[in-house]
């Protein structure tokens, strides 16, 4: 099945420092959606995206969803220990098509 | 605030079981989704369901099936467990045609030794 490029795959950062990833996909999607995921836990919806160009936060979180359709990005500010987890990016075709995930950027904070 | 219920955290089966998983939603939702997620390969979809009585194939439906009997409870079916149907499962919501984000369960890590 497809699956969305999404990079990096993991990334190590201080503190109080910004964070940044995205999703790429060869082709059109008409929502974009980035979840969180603790260890042992469910992912959870941290900003959905239903327009191309559609620039949404979510307090330190913000997501953009490109205007080709094709990508998406997320941008955590000021990161604190409790950002640490998995982020995923998925997009949906529309109306009742599953989600296609990508594969997940592990993010370690470094108090 | 919508939940997913997965009837359980923890699962270890034998080889050679059937084993149930058991997922219910509480907010009406059409659709409902099974995934496995496995280190270094993501979520993959198993099986997802439109209405009652109603299921699709995902990417890797091999020895699983599903049954909706109910809008509010879709239950994946490990026909016979397998050793490498060791994974985490987890089960998702939507609600249809306009806000079409899911909504997961807090999963179920199934050990098959």
């Amino acid at each position: 099945g497809q699956q969305l490029n999404q990079s990096p795959q993991s990334m190590f950062i201080q503190e109080g420092e910004d964070v940044s990833m995205n999703c790429t996909s060869s082709s059109i999607f008409n929502t974009w959606l980035w979840y969180k995921q603790d260890p042992g836990e469910g992912p959870v919806l941290l900003i959905a995206l239903y327009k191309a160009g559609e620039l949404t936060s979510n307090g330190r979180l913000t997501a953009q969803f490109g205007i080709t359709r094709k990508d998406s990005f997320l941008n955590i500010s000021a990161s604190i220990p409790s950002d640490v987890g998995i982020y995923f990016c998925a997009g949906q075709f529309g109306g009742n098509t599953p989600l296609v995930f990508g594969k997940g950027t592990r993010l370690s904070v470094i108090a | 605030d919508v939940k997913v219920t997965q009837s359980s955290r923890y699962l270890v089966k034998r080889t050679g079981e059937k084993v149930f998983l058991e997922c219910v939603q509480d907010m009406d939702h059409e659709n409902m989704f099974w995934y496995r997620q496995d280190p270094g390969l993501g979520l993959r979809l198993i099986y997802f369901s439109y209405d009652v009585k109603m299921k699709e194939k995902g990417d890797i439906p091999e020895g699983y099936s599903v049954s909706r009997e109910k809008k509010e409870r879709f239950s994946l079916i490990l026909e016979s467990a397998s050793t490498n149907q060791t994974s985490m499962y987890l089960c998702a919501s939507s609600g249809g045609q306009k806000r079409t984000e899911a909504f997961f369960g807090q999963g179920t890590r199934l050990t098959v030794v």
